[in-house]
């Protein structure tokens, strides 16, 4: 069984520019978050989709959007990319009533 | 609002040494509380987790109590590996907020042959 898939798994921009990192969730989970991990720090809650809506969101600018389609999986969009926004993005599936998610590998995005 | 305090890293044990890494929170209402351990260049797993006071979590030789009178979830193993080399994150999640996982700053755990 597929756990959680993400891509790319590393991605070099530009500051200024436009990027959007893509999450499958493992099969049977309807609920997709996604985090932002800078390096040495614990991950922060961006936002989480259920129902192709956004259900909750963390303290990230507009900048910060993301859609979910009907099969469940997830993209995130970050526009006018700064320095700040190198990080390693994790997207985590869970299925609704359940405690705990299961994580992808993360996406390691670096902004020149 | 919620929070997760670690004890700072690294941790340096030698192998078979005992472990232990603290962790405590803040939260409204009942939390449930995680383990979730990272590999270098990894992503998070899901090391342990223990839904209500008292319970206990456990799993590959690591164990935690959920401990509501200290607000504590402290991780423990009896004897540690060089494969358990990594990160360990504590994390609660708030049921009435949708499960959002709220973290500590992690704490890095390096064990010598």
């Amino acid at each position: 069984d597929a756990g959680v898939t993400q891509s790319p798994t590393h991605l070099i921009k530009t500051r200024g520019q436009q990027v959007t990192l893509r999450c499958s969730p493992k099969s049977g989970h309807d609920t997709v978050s996604w985090y932002q991990q800078a390096l040495g720090q614990g991950p922060q809650f961006i936002f989480q989709y259920y129902e192709e809506e956004e259900r909750q969101r963390g303290n990230f600018p507009d900048r910060f959007s993301g859609h979910q389609f009907p099969n469940y999986s997830s993209e995130l969009n970050v526009n006018a990319l700064l320095l700040g926004d190198s990080a390693l993005y994790l997207c985590a599936s869970s299925s609704t009533g359940e405690d705990g998610y299961t994580f992808g590998s993360g996406t390691r995005l670096t902004v020149v | 609002g919620n929070s997760v305090t670690q004890m700072e890293g690294p941790v340096t044990l030698s192998e078979e040494a005992f472990l232990t890494i603290n962790c405590t929170y803040t939260a409204t209402g009942y939390p449930s509380l995680f383990w979730y351990v990272q590999y270098p260049g990894e992503g998070l797993q899901l090391l342990l987790k223990a839904t209500k006071a008292d319970d206990k979590g456990s799993n590959k030789g690591f164990e935690a109590t959920y401990r509501k009178e200290t607000t504590s979830f402290h991780l423990e193993k009896g004897s540690v590996q060089v494969s358990d080399s990594a990160v360990y994150f504590c994390a609660l999640s708030d049921r009435t907020g949708f499960q959002k996982l709220v973290f500590g700053t992690g704490t890095r755990l390096l064990v010598s042959p």
